[in-house]
């Protein structure tokens, strides 16, 4: 069963780096997955879709201190130089044949 | 510009149904895979279904028998129908683009509410 498992919360302080994982279920390693942000009140925005070798391609407008990296079956964000609204939840998602899969989410509180 | 725009929610009783409505603009609804995602209050996101562009829809086990997707090519719109609706249908329903055939959501419309209860 295709599963993505993300930590609930994380947090970090104003101007500080922070990495969030999500992590592919056993036998879909490989997959690729897209990273969204969402802030209070707000839609899903997505970030990065972004591969099992660790390229990634950003959405329009998404600024460079969003970046994304793989090892194995651990796909990761990392947002760098924090500022006060990317104070928000993250999402893993990704897709197989008849299925979209979303990870449960990492609330991020930014000190 | 690439936008979605959802209507049709509102509070609906249990054993309702209710269509939901997504307009596009800026690109072509029947060329890309189109999805419903939902997102109940103060959880996460949960998928619900998706369109091909050949035609094919595939549904999450939680609402398959009740909801159907669609879209009407001439307005470029997708819908949602959702029949026998259950309180915990209630939640914010989001529609997104795939960016390419079996790739991200890229785009998402800024979703409409709906409220099961009696």
């Amino acid at each position: 069963q295709l599963v993505l498992t993300q930590s609930p919360s994380a947090s970090a302080s104003l101007g500080a780096s922070v990495k969030l994982t999500c992590t592919l279920s056993s036998g879909h390693t490989s997959y690729a997955i897209a990273w969204h942000q969402q802030q209070p009140e707000k839609g899903p925005r997505y970030l990065m879709n972004l591969n099992s070798d660790g390229s990634h391609n950003k959405g329009d407008g998404i600024p460079d201190r969003f970046s994304g990296s793989s090892s194995g079956a651990e796909r990761y964000l990392t947002i760098s130089s924090l500022q006060s609204d990317d104070e928000a939840d993250y999402y893993c998602q990704t897709w197989v044949t008849g299925i979209r899969v979303f990870g449960g989410g990492t609330k991020l509180t930014v000190l | 510009e690439v936008q979605l725009v959802e209507s049709g929610g509102g509070l609906i009783q249990p054993g309702g149904s209710l269509r939901l409505s997504c307009t596009a603009s800026g690109f072509t609804v029947s060329s890309n895979y189109m999805n419903w995602v939902r997102q109940a209050p103060g959880m996460g996101l949960e998928w619900v279904s998706v369109i091909y562009s050949v035609g094919s829809t595939y549904y999450a086990d939680s609402v398959k028998g009740r909801f159907t997707i669609s879209r009407d090519n001439s307005k470029n719109t997708l819908y949602l129908q959702m029949n026998s609706l259950r309180v915990e249908d209630t939640a914010v329903y989001y529609c997104a683009r795939e960016a390419y055939t079996y790739g991200p959501f890229d785009f998402w419309g800024q979703g409409t509410l709906v409220t099961v209860s009696s």
